[in-house]
């Protein structure tokens, strides 16, 4: 089977950096995603990690571990509009579709001024 | 580009009674998910699709859902009958094969079940 850990709330102010942990315990890897879905809405892919380090966006960063079977997204200089839940996933594998596509609980960030 | 569409966007319906959604893909994307989304849950994929062939069902509770994806594009999630547990929000997401790792998803549906 396939899961992945993530803290279920975490809260920062505007301005600041969070982290966003991710664990994970699958029959096969193929790399790790993140969605950000906001209150009502659907979710969007923000990144994604296919080999160990790290992948930056913007204001966004992920990175990968996969001897330690551990990643996280990074959130840098935070905004209101970064609450939101943030999701990592595991794809099924490209081009054989082997495994299941699998996102873990989520993570409730909530900023405040 | 147009992005993923589903409908309805809401639904209320009463136990028992059979309930269906529709998902029309980005065009181009071989690959068509179903997920059921639990309040304060991750999506938990039910069906997932490559072109009008199924790729994983395994989760998918096939005493009460079913879906189809005739001619590998639109596609529909049935369910009949409903019981008071289905009550989710379904999302539908679609990629290319060789991106699986960046699904793109729709509005939903928010299904609830009295």
């Amino acid at each position: 089977g396939q899961s992945l850990e993530q803290p279920s709330e975490v809260t920062a102010v505007e301005g600041a950096i969070v982290q966003i942990n991710c664990t994970y315990q699958t029959s096969g890897f193929y790399g790790l995603s993140w969605y950000q879905q906001h209150d009502g809405g659907a979710p969007t892919f923000l990144s994604y990690n296919a080999l160990d380090g790290l992948e930056e966006t913007g204001r966004f960063s992920s990175f990968l571990s996969r001897s330690d079977s551990y990643g996280y997204l990074l959130l840098q200089e935070l905004q209101m509009k970064d609450s939101a839940s943030y999701f990592c996933a595991v794809p099924n594998r490209i081009n054989t579709n082997a495994g299941k596509s699998t996102f873990g609980d989520g993570t409730t960030l909530t900023v405040k001024p | 580009e147009a992005g993923v569409a589903q409908s309805p966007r809401y639904k209320i319906i009463e136990k028992r009674q059979s309930v269906a959604f529709w998902c029309n893909p980005i065009s181009g994307h071989a690959t068509l998910y179903w997920y059921q989304q639990i309040l304060g849950q991750g999506p938990k994929l039910l069906i997932q699709f490559q072109n009008n062939g199924v790729v994983d069902d395994s989760q998918l509770p096939k005493d009460r859902f079913s879906a189809e994806r005739l001619k590998g594009v639109d596609s529909t999630l049935k369910i009949q009958p409903a019981k008071l547990e289905d009550s989710a929000v379904y999302l539908c997401a679609s990629s290319l094969v060789v991106r699986a790792y960046e699904q793109y998803f729709g509005p939903g549906t928010r299904l609830t079940v009295t």
